[in-house]
């Protein structure tokens, strides 16, 4: 299977502990982004890369998140001093860009509870 | 302020018939529009996508069609199947490539 890979599937922490999660993209796609998703909602978008360079990230990716895609391949997303807000679906995609094709394609995503 | 919309939260059809799932979208510059599937515990599937210079896409059983005065587009599926039972999202992509979501429909296929 040459699809997105998300590790871990499922985290419990206790809140005010760090966690990092671990997103592999599609070998051959140059962007990545990671998103969160809570309950009854569409996905939010946090941030993306292309190929290393962190391009964006949007005002939901308070201090507390950091996130970075060492020679543009996989990406982690680290979360310090979790917050239970912060208990969401995190998910990741990767896109190769062309001209007629913007479609992203999403890992399983991590679901962080913090208790 | 939701720049896009999904009103249906839920909706229900008989295997075999049509599924017709709808979109709004509020910011008349978006040009190109995604729709994706969602399955329990499982990351969103893309599915079709259509770019405003069309108002109609269509792959196999799914087609997408898009009314750029009204600003909506719709999601058909027939003949609709158990196995579409799931969340379907419509998205849409802003002038930096990310993009923004609805809040998803849930369908369910009745046998």
């Amino acid at each position: 299977d040459t699809g997105v890979s998300q590790n871990p599937r499922h985290k419990i922490t206790k809140r005010g502990q760090n966690v990092t999660f671990r997103c592999d993209p599609i070998s051959e796609h140059n962007r990545l982004y990671w998103y969160r998703q809570t309950l009854g909602q569409g996905p939010e978008f946090l941030t993306y890369f292309q190929n290393e360079a962190q391009l964006e990230k949007s005002r939901l990716l308070s201090d507390r998140f950091s996130a970075e895609r060492p020679k543009g391949s996989f990406s982690t997303l680290e979360i310090q001093r979790t917050e239970q807000g912060d208990s969401a679906m995190y998910l990741c995609a990767s896109s190769l860009r062309t001209e007629s094709s913007y479609e992203q394609y999403f890992g399983p995503g991590t679901r962080l509870t913090v208790t | 302020d939701q720049q896009v919309k999904q009103n249906s939260p839920s909706l229900s059809v008989q295997e075999g018939r049509i599924s017709i799932l709808n979109c709004d979208y509020t910011n008349s510059m978006f040009d190109y529009f995604l729709w994706y599937k969602k399955y329990p515990a499982e990351g969103p599937t893309f599915l079709i996508s259509i770019s405003s210079i069309k108002d109609k896409n269509e792959d196999g059983r799914f087609t997408v069609f898009l009314n750029k005065s009204a600003k909506h587009l719709s999601l058909h599926i027939v003949p609709s199947q158990p196995g579409d039972s799931a969340v379907y999202f419509c998205a849409t992509m802003d002038s930096n490539y990310q993009l923004i979501w609805g809040a998803g429909t849930k369908l369910i296929i009745k046998p």
